[in-house]
């Protein structure tokens, strides 16, 4: 069973605040995505880490930074938010091998910008 | 252009009818393929994969997928839905074996008739 987690679930928050999405996975895998999802819309990759100290941007451009200090936390900050920042953000990952493994997914974060 | 195409945005059935969700992919090599289901505010979660081998796969919650190459194509089924079966359905393509990321088609969401 997948072991992935995200706070909050829910978030409502003004502009210009500084907000962090958590994400957390404790299956040791060194591959983690984060996706940016409209309501009713197909997932958009916007960072991805192959492991410690590794970042990258993902296909849609976002203002949003990662860190990946330690393999199991991949968290997401947002300098300042906008309510052009407004929607669901899902963390993902996947273990490093041969062929190509699944990706297991968070229950995502809502992020609602007044 | 390299892409997953889920043709049907929206599908209506009645409980207890067969279900097929479409999903045709662009790519030249055989890729890796799986449907994922998401749940009204919930992550996604994988119903099943094809790497190769047999090209009718099994999933979960009694679905199952069949790869066609000479369509392109990778066709979710399921014999009898039921009402617990509607949420958003994501085809997913990993375009082949040195591929770093996940592409996802834009979903398609299902609807169950009483």
């Amino acid at each position: 069973e997948a072991d992935i987690y995200q706070t909050p679930r829910y978030l409502v928050i003004g502009t210009g605040k500084k907000i962090t999405l958590e994400c957390s996975q404790t299956m040791g895998h060194d591959k983690m995505y984060w996706y940016q999802q409209d309501p009713g819309m197909e997932l958009h990759l916007i960072h991805y880490s192959y492991g410690v100290n590794s970042t990258e941007k993902g296909d849609l451009s976002s203002e949003s930074t990662v860190s990946r200090i330690r393999t199991e936390h991949f968290p997401l900050t947002l300098e300042s938010a906008r309510p052009s920042h407004t929607s669901q953000y899902l963390c993902a990952s996947s273990s490093r091998g041969g062929s190509y493994n699944e990706q297991f997914f968070g229950p995502g974060t809502r992020l609602t910008v007044l | 252009a390299q892409s997953v195409t889920q043709p049907d945005i929206h599908i209506t059935v009645s409980e207890g009818a067969s279900l097929e969700l479409r999903c045709n992919y662009s790519y030249g090599a055989t890729p890796y393929l799986f449907w994922y289901v998401q749940s009204p505010g919930q992550g996604l979660q994988l119903l099943l994969k094809y790497f190769s081998g047999d090209t009718l796969v099994q999933g979960i919650k009694g679905f199952e997928a069949e790869f066609k190459r000479s369509q392109s194509s990778f066709n979710l089924r399921k014999p009898s839905v039921h009402w617990s079966d509607a949420a958003e359905y994501f085809c997913a393509v990993v375009p082949d074996s040195s591929a770093s990321k996940i592409i996802f088609g834009s979903g398609t969401r299902l609807s169950i008739r009483p």
